[in-house]
């Protein structure tokens, strides 16, 4: 039982790339989410699922798109890199609403 | 906007104090408000959680107490350790999960 696994831990991009973040979760979880997390800021929603097939935006959308193909994996792709993007990417799951997330150990990316 | 304001932004407690972190929210649709404790480097980590028609829980040396009419609710730390030095995260939930700003807590030996 891995919990929630993210790829890469570390990744420098430049200006203007695209990437892909990978999360994947082996618990059979129905939600999943990402955040980002910045220095004074909290952890702050980008995109979230409540199921395979069903994703909606959180707070911080713009520049991120997902996609929810099956229940384990949750992919956040970065459509054209900027340097606002720098930031620390925190994949989390949970079984239902009411219930505790668990979190990946985060991708750490920095847009040069 | 953020939707959970949590405060004191840091805190210094000496070893074997009480450390409390103090949260409110305005949503009156959260139904579930739990706590995470981060280390450096590390993911954060769920600590403890509440649900609006309880008053307080505890688990070991921590406990939360929920003001359900204030919209408040409150990390309370007892008998502070140096390994509970870390970042603390108040958090409100329906269907999404909303963070606080974080609390930076120091436990001074």
């Amino acid at each position: 039982n891995a919990g929630v696994t993210q790829t890469p831990k570390f990744q420098v991009l430049k200006t203007g790339q695209s990437m892909t973040l990978q999360c994947a979760q082996d618990m059979n979880h129905e939600y999943m989410s990402w955040y980002r997390q910045d220095p004074g800021m909290g952890l702050r929603l980008i995109h979230y699922s409540v199921g395979a097939g069903i994703t909606d935006q959180g707070e911080v959308p713009n520049g991120y798109n997902v996609s929810r193909s099956t229940t384990e994996d949750f992919p956040l792709r970065l459509l054209s890199a900027a340097p606002s993007q720098t930031s620390v990417y925190f994949c989390a799951s949970r079984p239902t609403a009411n219930y505790g997330y668990t979190f990946g150990s985060g991708t750490r990316l920095t847009v040069v | 906007q953020q939707q959970v304001k949590q405060s004191p932004q840091s805190l210094i407690v000496q070893k074997g104090g009480i450390s409390i972190i103090n949260c409110a929210y305005e949503n009156t649709a959260f139904d579930y408000f739990p706590w995470y404790q981060q280390f450096p480097g590390k993911g954060p980590a769920l600590l403890i959680a509440i649900r609006p028609d309880v008053s307080e829980k505890k688990e070991g040396r921590f406990t939360i107490s929920f003001n359900k009419s204030a919209k408040q609710f409150s990390l309370h730390i007892m008998d502070s350790q140096p390994g509970d030095s870390a970042t603390y995260f108040c958090a409100a939930s329906n269907y999404k999960l909303s963070f606080g700003a974080g609390t930076t807590v120091t436990v001074r030996a």
